[in-house]
């Protein structure tokens, strides 16, 4: 069973730093990119990052380029999000998701989410 | 690429068909998925490349189009179908999602 467990998300102060975390199993997490989505509260979903199977492919949207890094560890099937200086408009569940091997960027598993909010 | 979801609230009772419509700002193929999302989960992808049903999704949904218009059906509601349902074009990055269509009851 392909399981997705986000952790690492609280609340942060603007202009502070956060690092998500996500461990996968019952998959070869070798093999898949992985993503980040997000979803600001009572809104829609945003894609936030990809990553490529071995790391040294990565796509980002443009509201998190040069705050934000995605990055991975095969060897834990673990996936990272590093998120620094943070924003109000950045509060959000945080889902780590599964890009579908077949073709393309559709996602289909999806962490349970977790919440990252940036108060004062 | 915009994504544009009609109607952004839908009221419906157990056993009615429902459509959605999904448009984009320009022509995506058919690389479009659909997710159905209930309060406080994560999505689950229902239909993928336009039409392709996931495994183990019910029989009920379906879904059409290419270019730039798309639909998602649910032949006859349940009341498990009442949720909120996101397109989300892949034909390019960065991928982007339709703003969401809430199926509620009527």
């Amino acid at each position: 069973e392909v399981q997705l467990v986000e952790s690492g998300g609280g609340l942060v102060q603007p202009g502070g730093s956060l690092r998500l975390s996500c461990v996968a199993s019952g998959f070869t997490f070798n093999s898949y990119w992985m993503g980040w989505v997000r979803q600001a509260p009572g809104k829609g979903l945003e894609w936030v990052a990809n990553i490529n199977q071995d790391g040294t492919e990565k796509v980002y949207v443009d509201s998190v380029k040069g705050r934000f890094a995605i990055s991975r560890d095969n060897a834990k099937n673990s996936l990272f999000l590093q998120m620094n200086s943070l924003r109000a408009e950045d509060t959000a569940v945080y889902y780590c998701a599964r890009p579908s091997l077949s073709s393309g960027s559709y996602f289909d598993y999806w962490g349970q989410g977790t919440l990252v909010t940036v108060s004062s | 690429i915009q994504m544009t979801q009609s109607p952004s609230t839908l009221s419906a009772s157990v056993g009615d068909r429902v459509t959605i419509t999904c448009r984009a700002s320009q022509s995506i193929s058919s690389w479009l998925a659909w997710y159905q999302q209930k309060p406080g989960k994560a999505p689950k992808l229902l239909i993928y490349k336009a039409s392709s049903l996931e495994s183990g999704v019910p029989s009920g949904f379906s879904g059409s189009g290419s270019g730039t218009e798309f639909t998602l059906t649910i032949s006859s509601l349940q009341p498990d179908d009442f949720a909120t349902y996101y397109c989300q074009h892949y034909n390019e990055y960065p991928v982007t999602f339709g703003q969401g269509t809430k199926v509620e009851i009527k």
